[in-house]
């Protein structure tokens, strides 16, 4: 079943402008992650942002987690068109931590 | 480094037919080991995974079954297979005891047709 649940389901912007994506989950979790998908191809780890922690870096990216609203938002900053992807975020929770994933963000950035 | 890899990465098999997808890991031990799919446009479901050898975890009931013989092999499996086996298969594996980030296979594409 999903855990997690993107929003929007679509986004298209311009190079230069922000992207910015939101995730929500139903149940405690161990972490959160972000993965990108390239149209056809494996998910590539951008990500994790766990439990205790609010915010998070990682080059153009930030990560927020609001445990108490049960929801995290991926930022991509200075968007670029290599940017275009789908975006899923993954919970992670239980013994064997397995990962939950939402149904994604397709972006779209515009030359 | 810790490759994994994923084959075929297209397949197009008749109704009926049996399947039997190949995923290895290379330069790392006792990982965990997991499949997904992918319907057109969606998310990722997990189907199965796996903590050691011989050990097979099902999260869905469903037509496929998975089997792992060696610590870095993970075979995805079905007799026969139905219209609705269609999908984007996806192995992934993460080093045990941690909840990090996993790594992706390339995919393979099935269509049963």
């Amino acid at each position: 079943s999903q855990q997690g649940e993107e929003d929007p389901q679509a986004l298209s912007i311009q190079e230069g402008e922000n992207a910015t994506m939101n995730c929500s989950y139903k149940t405690s979790i161990n972490n959160l992650q972000w993965y990108r998908q390239n149209s056809g191809r494996g998910l590539v780890h951008l990500i994790l942002i766990r439990s205790n922690e609010r915010e998070k870096h990682s080059g153009r990216l930030r990560v927020t987690l609001d445990t108490s609203k049960k929801s995290s938002s991926l930022l991509i900053t200075a968007s670029r068109a290599a940017d275009t992807a789908s975006y899923f975020c993954a919970t992670s929770s239980g013994g064997y931590n397995k990962l939950i994933f939402g149904a994604g963000t397709r972006l779209a950035v515009h030359p | 480094s810790q490759t994994i890899h994923q084959w075929p990465a297209t397949l197009v098999q008749p109704v009926g037919s049996p399947l039997s997808l190949e995923c290895t890991v290379e330069g790392t031990s006792n990982p965990n080991l997991y499949w997904y799919r992918q319907a057109a446009g969606r998310g990722l479901q997990l189907l199965f995974y796996s903590v050691g050898i011989g050990q097979i975890s099902s999260e869905v009931p469903q037509n496929l079954s998975a089997s792992r013989p060696q610590d870095r092999q993970f075979i995805l499996s079905s007799k026969k297979l139905l219209l609705s086996d269609s999908g984007f298969y996806l192995c992934a594996w993460r080093a045990p005891a941690t909840g990090g980030g996993y790594t992706f296979g390339s995919g393979t594409r099935l269509t049963v047709v």
